[in-house]
């Protein structure tokens, strides 16, 4: 069964903490996916992977930052956690193709207070 | 550039009765077209998709698209819905790299 994993379910942050978000999976898949998703707003690409060490910045990437050290794990880290970061953060993977579906893990609910 | 388009956020629907979610979507380039279902407190989960071939896709849990290409649409439909289908439905795009999603329809299946 495939999966992709979450470091946390629920996260709570203080206004200007680093906050390391962590995603894995275990389908050799070299695609993987950060987003945020906002009721109303569906989900919003923060930043994806195509590649180890390859990073390209999605629709919304303005205060945050990937790694992607290794193939399996793909990491969200928000430099300075503000307010309107308060948000659920969703990880995906998927093969190389765009006739491929992603696979989601089952997300991070962050409140930053 | 492309764009996803769901129309109705919220449809409220009696359980065994029939119920069409719209999609619609723009891109200047070829896509595939998916719609994923996310259940409370989960993420979300391929429903099915349509890469090429029939329009008629069959899908998980009983439920079908049609995509139709003269009116950029990929809406999905279940004849007989079950409490169980209660969630919100995601319709996205891909071309390359790049997916897009629409904002979502929450589907509520009343007893």
């Amino acid at each position: 069964d495939v999966k992709v994993t979450q470091s946390s379910r629920y996260l709570v942050k203080r206004t200007g903490e680093k906050v390391f978000l962590e995603c894995v999976q275990d389908m050799d898949h070299e695609n993987m996916f950060w987003y945020r998703q906002d009721p109303g707003l569906g989900l919003r690409l923060i930043y994806f992977s195509y590649d180890v060490k390859m990073k390209e910045k999605g629709d919304i990437p303005e205060g945050y930052s990937v790694s992607r050290e290794k193939k399996e794990r793909f990491s969200l880290i928000l430099e300075s956690a503000s307010t309107n970061q308060t948000s659920m953060y969703l990880c995906a993977s998927s093969g190389t193709g765009e006739y491929y579906e992603q696979y989601f893990g089952p997300g991070t609910r962050l409140t930053v207070t | 550039a492309q764009s996803v388009t769901q129309l109705d956020s919220q449809v409220p629907v009696f359980e065994e009765a029939p119920v069409e979610l719209r999609c619609n979507y723009s891109s200047s380039v070829s896509v595939y077209l998916f719609w994923y279902v996310q259940y409370p407190n989960q993420g979300l989960q391929l429903l099915l998709k349509y890469l090429s071939g029939s329009t008629l896709v069959k899908g998980i849990n009983g439920f079908e698209a049609e995509f139709n290409k003269s009116q950029t649409s990929f809406h999905l439909r279940k004849p007989s819905v079950h409490i169980s289908d209660t969630a919100e439905y995601f319709c996205a795009v891909r071309s390359y790299q790049k997916v897009t999603f629409g904002t979502g329809t929450k589907l509520q299946v009343i007893p």
